[in-house]
Formats: C-alpha cells, structure tokens, sequence
C-alpha cells in the first residue's frame, strides 16, 4: 500500500537557521497539509495546499512558515529563522480529491526537529 | 470557541478487556468526526470518519459512535490487545475545513 513518506526523520538545527522539511505524498493525492506536535502536547494544524496554492492556515503559520511543491511531487515545508520553540515533531498529510472536505487523511512517519 | 475535549487523559488496561474512550467537542459548524490512533514517534493513523448522519462506524475491533446532538463521541475498544497500546485522538473537523484535535488518550493494554 503506498504510503507518504518525509525526510529526514530527525533534524536538528541551530537556533536562527531554516530548514526544509520534505514529504513525498502519495501520488494520485491532491490536498496535502502539514501539522505539528510539540512534545507531549496534541497535534496542530498548521497549513493545507491545493492546486499549487495554500488553502487554508492556522494562526501558528506566520510568515515565518512557508510551503511549496518544487516539482510537482515533492511538498516542502520551509521555516525560516528558526526558534527554539519550533522543535516539534512535523507530520505532513494527503488525501485524494473526494466530495467530502476532509475525507481520509494519511500521514506519514514525521519528522522530529530539534533547534538548539 | 472550538474545543475538542477527551477522557480520560491515561487508561491502563488488562489484555482482553473492553474499554470506552470519551470525546467532547463544541466545534460548528460540524462537518466530521474522526478517531486516529498514533503510536509514539508515529504518525497518526484513521480508524474512524464520521459525518453528521452517522452515529456509529465499525473497523474491526474499534467502533465509534457519534451524538451530534449532545456533541459526544466515543470509541470503544473490543477484547483489546497489546498492541493497541497508543495514543487514541479525536479530530473534528468544521465545515471550513478548521480541524481541531483532542489532546488523546493514552492506553495502555498489559498482558
């Protein structure tokens, strides 16, 4: 069964670098997202991408984030100027166009990133 | 303001046993209501979606119920095993695509 993949799985970075944050969602999927979930603490919806534009965001997507899809396949996630507060884990999600607005989501492994 | 509330916050069961995890949710518009199971260091995996005529949906050991009207949910977990020891999470999501996401129950299944 394909699955969604992202790399790395664990990132770590200097306190005020950027990082990308890759996902490779399964092919014949259209909507994808990111979501991130600080250690111990619930899952957050951060952003969600169609058709080459965002969607919809969350208040934690400030102009610090920002998300494209380089080459049609691959979907990044960019956070500039990094915190400390960014160490979280990363998930990215997608689901295939469906009448249903958030029908069946998966997600993949996430990536950890810890800024020191 | 849209909230997803879950009891109870940890569970410990014995394997073999039966168990109920509670979802409150004052999200609304109501589009969908899901349960996923994440294993740690895991992504989040569906078990359940759930649209508002719906009161109750089945994937094998784990049923779901819906009461739209009372804003409850709950997901109950047959003959459990131990390997369904994970974080169990309510997602509900707004007609707007807004989802918002319990803070999970944690289970834990001993032999």
């Amino acid at each position: 069964e394909p699955e969604v993949t992202q790399t790395p799985s664990h990132q770590v970075t200097q306190m005020g670098q950027e990082v990308i944050l890759r996902c490779v969602p399964i092919s014949n999927h259209l909507y994808f997202y990111w979501y991130r979930q600080i250690l111990g603490q619930k899952v957050e919806f951060l952003v969600s991408f169609y058709n080459n534009e965002i969607s919809e965001k969350s208040e934690i997507f400030d102009d610090q984030f920002s998300v494209e899809r380089p080459d049609g396949s691959n979907f990044t996630l960019k956070i500039r100027s990094t915190k400390l507060e960014d160490s979280a884990m990363y998930f990215c999600a997608a689901r295939p166009r469906s009448g249903t607005s958030d029908y069946e989501q998966y997600f993949g492994p996430g990536t950890r990133l810890t800024v020191t | 303001k849209n909230q997803v509330e879950q009891s109870p916050q940890s569970l410990i069961i014995l394997e073999g046993k039966n168990c109920t995890l509670q979802c409150n949710y004052t999200v609304s518009p109501f589009s969908n209501l899901r349960w996923y199971k994440q294993d740690t260091g895991r992504g989040p995996v569906s078990l359940t979606i759930m649209t508002f005529s719906e009161n109750t949906k089945s994937n094998g050991r784990y049923t779901a119920t819906l009461d739209a009207d009372t804003k409850q949910s709950s997901l109950h977990i047959t003959a459990s095993q131990l390997s369904d020891s994970a974080s169990y999470i309510c997602v509900v999501s707004a007609r707007q695509g807004d989802m918002r996401f319990g803070a999970g129950t944690r289970l834990t299944v001993k032999p």
